[in-house]
């Protein structure tokens, strides 16, 4: 089936390293997203990781990819307020052939000083 | 270079009523989706309309729910006889390209109509 689940919400304090964790369902995902989405916009592509991939580091953001477990994650060094948002793990599937995202239900990063 | 744009932004409509909320896709993204997001809760994938193929219209909740996309291009999503549990923000998204082309092309997102059924 397709499910993706994250943690609802994470609280770190300013410059501390935030890590956000996410399982997925469908072993046939080849790519796995984070989105980010700030109060009243849409989703803004953060980063992706191809299945063959263990680890994708771009700047701040770090992502561990643990295909066995069906395990993502999304650290982020040195978080700022500006980080301060929902983050979707996302998942496309290749069952169906075609370009459907599954979104989890997204987890609240709240930074504090 | 535009995004991708939805109107309105915000709809209040009452229960019963038909409303139509809008998309612009990006110029030339050939792709184009709609999601719903609920309070609390994920992206519910809604359809999702691929150049001049069918559109999949596996996620639609109900047979109140029906979408078009005229020229490839703008597309309108038509919530008929309105409830309340049909309040959330609706998400319009285009790609690049879909079929096997799909995985280098993501998803970019307008801001959402936030409809709110009373």
């Amino acid at each position: 089936g397709e499910d993706v689940e994250q943690s609802l919400f994470l609280s770190v304090r300013e410059g501390d390293s935030s890590v956000i964790n996410c399982t997925y369902t469908d072993s046939s995902s080849t790519y796995l997203y984070w989105y980010k989405q700030e109060p009243g916009a849409g989703l803004q592509l953060l980063t992706y990781i191809f299945s063959n991939m263990d680890m994708k580091q771009d700047q701040r953001l770090t992502v561990l990819l643990n295909k066995k477990d069906k395990h993502l994650s999304l650290r982020i060094a040195d978080t700022q307020t500006g980080d301060s948002a929902i983050y979707f793990c996302a998942e496309m599937p290749l069952s169906g052939g075609y370009n459907k995202l599954i979104f989890g239900a997204g987890t609240r990063l709240a930074v504090h000083p | 270079g535009a995004g991708v744009s939805q109107s309105p932004s915000n709809k209040v409509t009452e229960k019963g009523k038909d409303v139509e909320l809008r998309c612009d896709p990006i110029s030339g993204h050939t792709a184009l989706y709609w999601y719903r997001q609920s309070l609390g809760q994920g992206l519910e994938f809604l359809i999702y309309f691929q150049g001049n193929s069918a559109p999949d219209k596996s996620g639609l909740p109900s047979d109140r729910f029906s979408a078009e996309r005229t020229g490839g291009s703008v597309s309108t999503l038509t919530i008929q006889r309105t409830q309340q549990e049909d309040s959330a923000v609706y998400l319009c998204a285009s790609s690049l390209a879909g079929g096997v082309s799909r995985y280098n092309s993501p998803l970019h997102f307008g801001n959402g109509t936030r409809l709110t059924v009373t």
